[in-house]
């Protein structure tokens, strides 16, 4: 089956402007993760969802991130006024149901955001 | 609080030779701790998890990992390489309360011919 796909796959932009970034979810996965993987670093941790709902945000770094999954399905990750501090890969990852943290996650290939 | 230190940033062995990557952890709470793999502009993938069943994990391409908790380590081995397990590994724990991963910095594995 399909597994987590991320759209764009890269996305240049310039400092100031507004990105989106999409990721869709393996089909029936009810919780779905954002992390941000900077150069030389492993993934962080942004925001995760439990179906519609953002269950978690406390790693948006502060509130010109935004995300949302207003279906349960498709979540946009939102980021207003970019700073070249925001370049990274951001990754999106699902997981069946938020039973507990042993829950695995599976992840997608990433957008690679690069601001100028 | 959940952190994840992986000793070497670069590990580099031979065709054939044992791969032993390290993985230190600390937790407040019992540990779920996972080691996925990435290859070049590929996603994440999951090598193998403890979720507090048996203490010596087998994931998959014969890799295999030992909980010890009185070492507070999650270290990830395989008996002899192969070309192909050339990427990055990293290590990750999550626990109660908590469903986020917390990830390691991270090894890059190279395998000589």
């Amino acid at each position: 089956g399909a597994g987590v796909s991320q759209t764009p796959s890269n996305k240049v932009t310039e400092k100031g402007k507004y990105v989106e970034l999409r990721c869709d979810p393996i089909s029936g996965h009810t919780a779905l993760y954002w992390y941000r993987q900077s150069l030389g670093q492993g993934p962080e941790f942004l925001i995760y969802f439990q179906g519609t709902g953002a269950a978690d945000d406390s790693g948006l770094p502060n509130d010109r991130f935004f995300a949302v999954r207003p279906e349960g399905s498709v979540s946009t990750l939102k980021i207003q006024r970019t700073e070249r501090g925001d370049s990274a890969v951001y990754l999106c990852a699902s997981s069946y149901r938020a039973s507990g943290p042993q829950e695995t996650q599976y992840f997608g290939p990433g957008t690679r955001l690069l601001v100028l | 609080a959940q952190s994840v230190t992986q000793l070497g940033s670069h590990v580099s062995v031979s065709e054939g030779a044992l791969v032993l990557l390290r993985c230190n952890y600390s937790s407040s709470v019992p540990p779920y701790l996972f080691w996925y793999v990435q290859y070049p502009n590929q996603g994440l993938q999951l090598l193998l998890k403890y979720t507090s069943a048996a203490t010596l994990v087998k994931g998959i391409n014969g890799f295999e990992a030992e909980f010890k908790k009185s070492e507070t380590s999650f270290h990830l081995t395989k008996p002899s390489a192969h070309m192909s397990d050339a990427a990055e590994y990293f290590c990750a724990v999550s626990g109660t309360g908590r469903r986020a991963l917390t990830f390691g910095s991270g090894t890059r594995l190279q395998v000589q011919p």
